[in-house]
């Protein structure tokens, strides 16, 4: 497997229900991010956890890390049906790449 | 504000015909820039980075090339493109100084070799 995997890989709820997706990485990171794809668009940067945080916040967003399991989990609170999107995590390991996993596709139905 | 412009949205080429796809950035000084390449329903491969002006790495042996002939200006460039070139291209830029930044990405080019 690759650094920064997404699971689950697809994941279809109701609107007004809570969504998480979580990242698994396997080298020590500098940074993690979040990021959201709309169909045929380009990526939108969600959220950015250092490793020295444990939880992050933003608007309905809430990102956690845990540096000693090698995981990340996104929770989308109070999911819209304009949540409809891919999300994918990112892993900053230093230097001047970051690595994508292959996203979780998430589908709120209205 | 900063701004990435990535252009064109969709290409269709034969193969064996050239490429260029450009990307240009605006309101900010000596980014990274980075072109990525996404397979469908799959994550992002990096392709090339750089750091500066005529910098450029390459993080996969391919059919592909990078320049950067301006600060804020990264060109995707094939001299004859294959069937396997065929994706969706994203360019990306980042704040030069340390590592605790995102990245902004444009908003991508759906390129069909055929």
């Amino acid at each position: 497997s690759q650094q920064g995997e997404e699971d689950p890989q697809a994941l279809s709820i109701q609107e007004g229900e809570n969504a998480t997706m979580n990242c698994s990485y396997k080298t020590s990171i500098n940074n993690l991010q979040w990021y959201r794809q709309n169909s045929g668009r380009g990526l939108v940067h969600l959220i950015l956890i250092r490793s020295n945080e444990r939880e992050k916040h933003s608007g309905r967003l809430r990102v956690t890390l845990d540096t000693s399991k090698k995981s990340s989990s996104l929770l989308i609170t109070a999911s819209r049906a304009a949540d409809t999107a891919s999300y994918f995590c990112a892993t900053d390991t230093g230097g001047f790449k970051t690595i994508f996993g292959a996203g979780t596709r998430l589908f709120v139905k209205a | 504000s900063q701004t990435i412009h990535q252009w064109p949205a969709t290409l269709v080429q034969p193969v064996g015909s050239p490429l260029s796809l450009e990307c240009t950035v605006e309101g900010t000084s000596n980014p990274n820039l980075y072109w990525y390449r996404q397979a469908a329903g799959r994550g992002l491969q990096l392709l090339f980075y750089s750091v500066g002006i005529g910098q450029i790495s390459s993080e996969v042996p391919q059919n592909l090339s990078a320049s950067r002939p301006q600060d804020r200006q990264f060109i995707l460039s094939s001299k004859k493109l294959l069937l396997s070139d065929s994706g969706f291209y994203l360019c990306a830029w980042s704040l030069q100084t340390g590592g605790n930044y995102g990245y902004t990405f444009g908003s991508g080019t759906r390129l069909t070799v055929v």
